[in-house]
């Protein structure tokens, strides 16, 4: 099973700033994704991460608002960028062994105000 | 899009009484899966099924794929108060996992 450290665990960020939240993962994966989880809601793909190439962004998510960075195969970056209200939620990435379970970091609460 | 709903949104049972949700799909998975998610926490793998008709069983938990591998169902026996979050499923369709919107188990006190 793969181990994610994600940081940080939570933030209040002002309105027009950018946070940056990093996950580590203890093994080598091909794949990261990063989610979005409103409070009380199910997860949305933001974005799929691969080394080496551009993150692949979903339908209602664009690089300049939520950049990624993969640097090599057990560490990834997303930015919130000029961060408003609407950005509040709560973080996740992941990763995937093969085609079975999802492995989790801790998750970022972000609040912005 | 590919969708997989998730039903109830949330329910609310006597602790000793059983819990049960559902998910279809828009269309054949290739697998499904299982999460659950502790309040504050991050979700956690529960099992895969992968076969046409499957059966799981992990103690009080019975999982259940369709035959048609559009569909899948949870079902806790006799909860407790350990059993208490949102539970997801998650349908496989080609490389992606696709959320069911999760179903949040509530003990009434």
């Amino acid at each position: 099973s793969a181990v994610i450290s994600q940081k940080p665990s939570r933030d209040i960020c002002q309105r027009g700033t950018s946070l940056t939240i990093q996950c580590q993962v203890d093994s080598q994966v091909t794949m990261m994704f990063w989610y979005r989880q409103q409070p009380g809601q199910s997860l949305t793909l933001i974005a799929t991460a691969n080394q080496g190439s551009e993150a692949t962004y979903e339908s209602g998510f664009v690089i300049d608002k939520f950049p990624i960075s993969r640097p090599n195969l057990t560490f990834s970056t997303l930015t919130v960028s000029n961060m408003s209200p609407e950005d509040s939620s709560i973080y996740l990435c992941s990763v995937e062994e093969g085609n079975t379970e999802a492995f989790f970091g801790q998750g970022t609460r972000l609040t912005v105000v | 899009g590919q969708q997989v709903m998730q039903i109830p949104q949330y329910q609310h049972v006597q602790e000793g009484e059983d819990f049960t949700t559902y998910c279809n799909s828009s269309t054949t998975l290739s697998n499904i899966q299982w999460y659950k998610q502790r309040p504050g926490g991050h979700p956690v793998f529960l099992i895969q099924l992968v076969k046409s008709g499957e059966v799981k069983k992990q103690k009080r938990l019975t999982f259940q794929f369709g035959e048609a591998k559009k569909n899948s169902s949870l079902h806790i026996t006799a909860t407790q108060t350990t059993d208490v979050g949102t539970y997801f499923c998650a349908g496989r369709s080609n490389y992606q996992l696709i959320w069911g919107a999760g179903t949040k188990l509530i003990i009434k006190p």
